[in-house]
């Protein structure tokens, strides 16, 4: 089936760091890739997403490329933030957009 | 605008009881999906209702079962409850008609504690 697999964290950066965080990913046919952030005490909120091969997805600083050829889904910050500290999940969309499979999760710890 | 709104927020049940937690989806939205957030895990897929019927269900057991009401709100209830079943439920909304990305609304979730 389906699956998506995560860096292992906690991540821990300081501030103004590059981050990334890896995600793999096995699908059948061309699901879409997101990726979700949780901060302490809150649900999942959408960070970014991308719907086909080569699309980049964007916001807040953040960047992710769907790269079909390799499986990935990379999340790239080029300087974090101590908010930017969080749980961050890559999910791909499964069976026609029905459903999301999830990661993992991994803990981004950004100090100041 | 809301968004998605579950509650309640947090409850404490025994082993062997049952609970019911609900959700309403975000406005303009028809589907509702569950799922169930272990400590320190991703999100598990439970099932996913449309037009009141559970259309998709996950590696779940069938004491979860859930409904949903013309308004397009949801149920989840958990029958019999096991020490495992700790988590935080969260109910996921979405427009089956607009959307075929995949992109889901998220609550804040239901953290459930199991004596």
């Amino acid at each position: 089936g389906n699956s998506v697999t995560q860096m292992e964290g906690p991540v821990t950066l300081s501030e103004e760091a590059f981050l990334t965080i890896n995600c793999t990913y096995t699908a059948t046919g061309y699901p879409s890739l997101f990726w979700y952030v949780q901060y302490p005490g809150e649900g999942l909120q959408l960070l970014l997403k991308a719907t086909k091969a080569d699309d980049k997805g964007s916001n807040k600083g953040f960047e992710a490329t769907y790269r079909k050829e390799t499986t990935s889904f990379h999340l790239e910050k080029g300087s974090v933030q101590v908010s930017d500290s969080a749980v961050y999940f890559c999910a791909l969309s499964d069976q026609g957009g029905n459903k999301l499979v999830f990661g993992a999760g991994t803990i981004l710890r950004v100090k100041s | 605008d809301a968004g998605v709104t579950q509650s309640p927020t947090h409850l404490i049940k025994t082993r062997g009881q049952q609970v019911t937690l609900r959700c309403s989806p975000k406005s303009g939205h028809d589907t509702v999906s569950w799922y169930q957030q272990a400590l320190g895990q991703g999100p598990q897929f439970i099932f996913q209702y449309y037009e009141e019927e559970e259309r998709q269900r996950g590696n779940f057991p069938d004491r979860f079962s859930g409904h949903q009401f013309p308004n397009y709100s949801s149920e989840l209830n958990v029958n019999a409850l096991l020490l495992g079943d700790s988590a935080l439920y969260l109910c996921a909304s979405s427009a089956r008609d607009r959307d075929d990305t995949g992109e889901l609304f998220f609550g804040e979730g239901s953290r459930l504690t199991v004596l």
